[in-house]
């Protein structure tokens, strides 16, 4: 069974450190990863996209690498801040056809000041 | 710029009532999906839709219906509610290669309530 794992479930920091969301997939025949940020009660935000050929992405503070053959991405977040605290959501996009994108069930961040 | 718009954002159905959700996205996208999130379920795909007149279902579409009648438009529909179909349904609609291979982008999301 195709399945998305991450670790932690949630995790509190103090502002100003750097910190690294884990996301682990069952199957390494995939399309691509991405990592999306949830604010409480709206919807999801997507932050990067990373396609099977590739090994990460970077965007502002955030780098998302992904390592197809281990099953495992991180999200790099740098100098945290406390407008960083949201939900992280890692989805999978596994190769076989329009339903076999799998979600975590996300990593709950809060910065404190 | 309203990207994927959802209505309506909140709902109280009692069981046995019928509703429909209505999605709307103004980026000509193919594809769209309808999911639902649960407290630490993550999200899952009800059904999808690969473009405009055709329909099929996801991980989870028992007592949910759907229809593409306009490019821009996904519906999903309960024809009789049920406590169990309590929960925050996502629209998203996806940018190019479509079949999981693109961006996703999403609505905020419509919260129901099943009493």
């Amino acid at each position: 069974k195709q399945e998305v794992t991450q670790i932690p479930a949630a995790l509190s920091v103090p502002e100003g450190e750097n910190l690294v969301l884990n996301c682990s997939f069952t199957d390494s025949a995939i399309y691509n990863l991405q990592w999306f940020r949830q604010d409480p009660g709206k919807g999801l935000t997507s932050l990067l996209l990373i396609q099977s050929s590739q090994r990460e992405q970077t965007s502002g503070r955030l780098n998302a690498s992904l390592d197809k053959s281990s099953g495992r991405s991180t999200l790099y977040i740098a100098a945290s801040q406390p407008g960083d605290s949201a939900t992280y959501l890692c989805a999978v996009s596994f190769s076989g056809g329009y339903n076999k994108l799998i979600f975590g069930a996300g990593t709950r961040l809060a910065v404190h000041p | 710029n309203a990207g994927v718009t959802q209505t309506p954002k909140f709902r109280v159905l009692k069981t046995g009532q019928s509703m429909t959700l209505l999605c709307a996205q103004d980026m000509n996208h193919e594809y769209m999906y309808w999911y639902r999130q649960d407290p630490g379920m993550g999200l899952r795909l009800i059904h999808y839709s690969v473009g405009e007149g055709t329909t099929a279902k996801g991980e989870v579409p028992d007592g949910y219906n759907v229809s593409r009648l306009k490019k821009q438009n996904f519906l999903l529909g309960l024809e009789s509610a049920a406590p169990s179909q309590t929960s925050v349904y996502f629209c998203a609609s996806e940018s190019f290669g479509g079949a999981g291979t693109g961006e996703l982008f999403f609505g905020e999301g419509s919260r129901l309530t099943v009493l």
